[in-house]
């Protein structure tokens, strides 16, 4: 079963528009992380966020809000004022407590038009 | 820059040959990982390491195999080499390999393997 599930596979949005991206997650351990990574099209894979299970807070990195909702198992990346240099593909990944490697989602391509 | 080199950046090679990837972690990070990105597989963890021992094994065929040095450097060897290899290896290290979620694994840029 996939445990990392992102249903967009490619987003088309305006520049200067805010953009979500959607992550849903499939754990039965209470302790996990949540990541988002960016993979321009250069190739490398760039980290954009943490969150924690037990975080109460969603985290915030610059542009970059995770809408974590752990009810749902949902954990979404809103990019605020979205930039042409956002254009690349996205990742979610997860880390379970009792596990070290991390495991990734199949990515949405974003693009992001002038 | 997330200071985890890897080398080559990019790879042109035969079917039947053998490559080694080569990896140099982050300052202070003990474990390192390795993964194999290709188009219709996405992004597949291989094999981790911390401190020079093996940790953790997925997807990673017989033909490949890895080790973790010492000086906590990494290398990944590919052998008999198909053309279904082609893809995009990265290497990435962390911290720690205690489990705890909250460590980061940050990711070289990756090497371009062709197999032609």
């Amino acid at each position: 079963a996939q445990k990392i599930t992102q249903t967009q596979p490619g987003m088309f949005v305006q520049e200067k528009e805010a953009v979500t991206l959607d992550c849903t997650y499939d754990t039965s351990d209470p302790s996990y992380g949540l990541f988002w990574y960016k993979q321009p099209s250069s190739g490398e894979m760039i980290f954009l966020i943490y969150q924690g299970s037990y975080d109460q807070q969603n985290a915030t990195e610059g542009r970059y809000s995770l809408n974590f909702q752990k009810a749902r198992k949902s954990a979404n990346l809103v990019i605020s004022a979205s930039q042409l240099g956002d254009s690349a593909m996205y990742f979610c990944a997860m880390r379970e407590g009792r596990d070290d490697k991390i495991i990734f989602g199949k990515g949405t391509r974003l693009h992001i038009l002038p | 820059d997330s200071g985890v080199t890897q080398t080559p950046k990019h790879l042109i090679t035969a079917t039947g040959q053998r490559v080694t990837l080569r990896c140099s972690p982050r300052s202070g990070d003990l474990s390192v990982y390795w993964y194999q990105q290709s188009l219709d597989q996405g992004l597949q963890f291989l094999i981790q390491y911390y401190n020079g021992e093996e940790r953790a094994k997925g997807n990673i065929l017989e033909r490949f195999s890895a080790q973790q040095f010492p000086d906590l450097h990494s290398e990944l060897n590919l052998s008999s080499l198909e053309l279904g290899d082609s893809a995009l290896y990265f290497c990435a290290s962390s911290v720690d390999g205690t489990g705890f979620s909250g460590n980061t694994i940050y990711f070289g840029e990756g090497s371009w393997l062709t197999v032609v």
